[in-house]
This record gives C-alpha cells, sequence and structure tokens, in this order.
C-alpha cells in the first residue's frame, strides 16, 4: 500500500528556518517524483516544485523558487520542503503528492507563522 | 506558465442533478495532461481524472472527464451527497505544473 506521511503541525515565528518532512513507503521511492503543493487558508492549490527522488532533478514553480528547499533522502525514503527565513504569509496547510498526476497524498503538514 | 480557470465559482445544485465543471487553459495542455481532484473540508485532495478523460482507480462512473487542447469539463452524472466538495483542474503537461483556484460544489 502506498502512504505518504508528513510531519505534525509547526508553529513559528516570522525569520525562523523550517524543514517539514513526507515519508513514503509501499512503492519504489526512487521511481517516482513527489510534489508539494501549498494551500493557504480557505483558498486553491499552488503547485510549488516537485523532486525525482532517483537523481535529484528538481523543477520549482518561479512563485516560489528562491523561497524553499525541496529535497530528499532516498536512505529513507523522506522528501523534504525548507524554509530559511519564514514569513507570516508562509501560514498555510502544505501536501506532498506522489507523481505528476498526484495519485497518492500526504494527509498535509499545517505551518502557522505569527509573532 | 498556463493560467487555468475554472468555472463557475460556485455551483448550487441538488442530489440527483448533473454538475458540469468547466476547466479552461491559457495555452493548449501538451497531451492533454489534465487532472480533476475532489476535496472535501479537512482532507486531502483525491485524485478523480487524468489524462483529461481517464478515471482514477476507485473512482465512480459518475465521474467523467472531456476535452482536449484548452478547454475540459468534468462532469457528474447524477449528484450523491457525497460529491458536495471543491474541485480543482490541474495541469501537468508543462512545467510549471498548475491548478486552477477551484470550483465549489455546493447543496441547493
Amino acid at each position: 500500500e502506498v502512504r505518504l506521511v508528513q510531519s505534525g503541525a509547526e508553529a513559528k515565528k516570522p525569520g525562523e528556518s523550517l524543514k517539514i518532512s513526507c515519508k513514503a513507503s509501499g512503492y519504489s521511492f526512487g521511481d517516482s517524483w513527489i510534489g508539494w503543493v501549498r494551500q493557504m487558508p480557505g483558498k486553491g492549490l499552488e503547485w510549488m516544485g516537485i523532486i525525482y527522488p532517483g537523481d535529484s532533478d528538481t523543477r520549482y514553480s518561479p512563485s516560489f523558487r528562491g523561497q524553499v528547499t525541496i529535497s530528499a533522502d532516498k536512505s529513507t525514503g523522506t522528501t523534504y520542503l525548507q524554509w530559511r527565513t519564514l514569513k507570516p504569509s508562509d501560514t498555510a496547510m502544505y501536501f506532498c503528492a506522489r507523481e505528476r498526476i498526484f495519485d497518492y497524498w500526504g494527509q498535509g503538514t499545517l505551518v502557522t507563522v505569527s509573532s | 506558465e498556463i493560467v487555468l480557470t475554472q468555472s463557475p465559482g460556485t455551483l448550487s445544485l441538488s442530489p440527483g442533478e448533473r454538475a458540469t465543471l468547466s476547466c479552461r487553459a491559457s495555452q493548449s495542455v501538451t497531451s492533454n495532461y489534465l487532472a480533476w481532484y475532489q476535496q472535501k473540508p479537512g482532507q486531502s485532495p483525491r485524485l478523480l481524472i487524468y489524462g483529461a478523460s481517464s478515471r482514477a482507480t476507485g473512482i465512480s462512473d459518475r465521474f467523467s472527464g472531456s476535452g482536449s487542447g484548452t478547454d475540459f469539463t468534468l462532469t457528474i452524472s447524477r449528484l450523491e451527497p457525497e460529491d458536495f466538495a471543491m474541485y480543482h483542474c490541474q495541469q501537468y503537461g508543462s512545467s510549471p505544473q498548475t491548478f486552477g483556484q477551484g470550483t465549489k460544489v455546493e447543496i441547493k
């Protein structure tokens, strides 16, 4: 059974850094893309970027390039989404999902950034 | 970047009625790589349709997708109570992939 399990909710202050995770199981991790999607409160879905763990090929949306870093650890089957400097506007639910057609999704990680 | 525009923003219908949702792209979607997702409050999205018209595993045949190029449609033939939700379209044919802003199907 394919599963994507994301790390828990985070409450951070502006200017802090953060790394959230998405652990995959039930399939060959290196053979499928994993993407990240943002959903701000009450809003639609935004495609942030995607990584192919097999060779770490990573693509970003222009809206998110330079703002976040996507990485993957093949040894643990885990993909990461990282911020160096959080802003209140980063407050959102973040989902990971498998493949370009996003056939399986994680449960989401709520990130709240507030002073 | 391909911009996807979904219409209407909200669709108010009764159970048993037919729902027709539109997704229009600002330029042609490569190989009709267009997907539809359903999202209920507090849940992750669920893949319904990919390749514009192929149903994902386990999806009811009440859901059908059609279209090509820049105009795509999701049809729900007879609305069941569990179908009232938000629906998102996504193009995955070119990078960056993009989503539409969503259509809410609500009970009339």
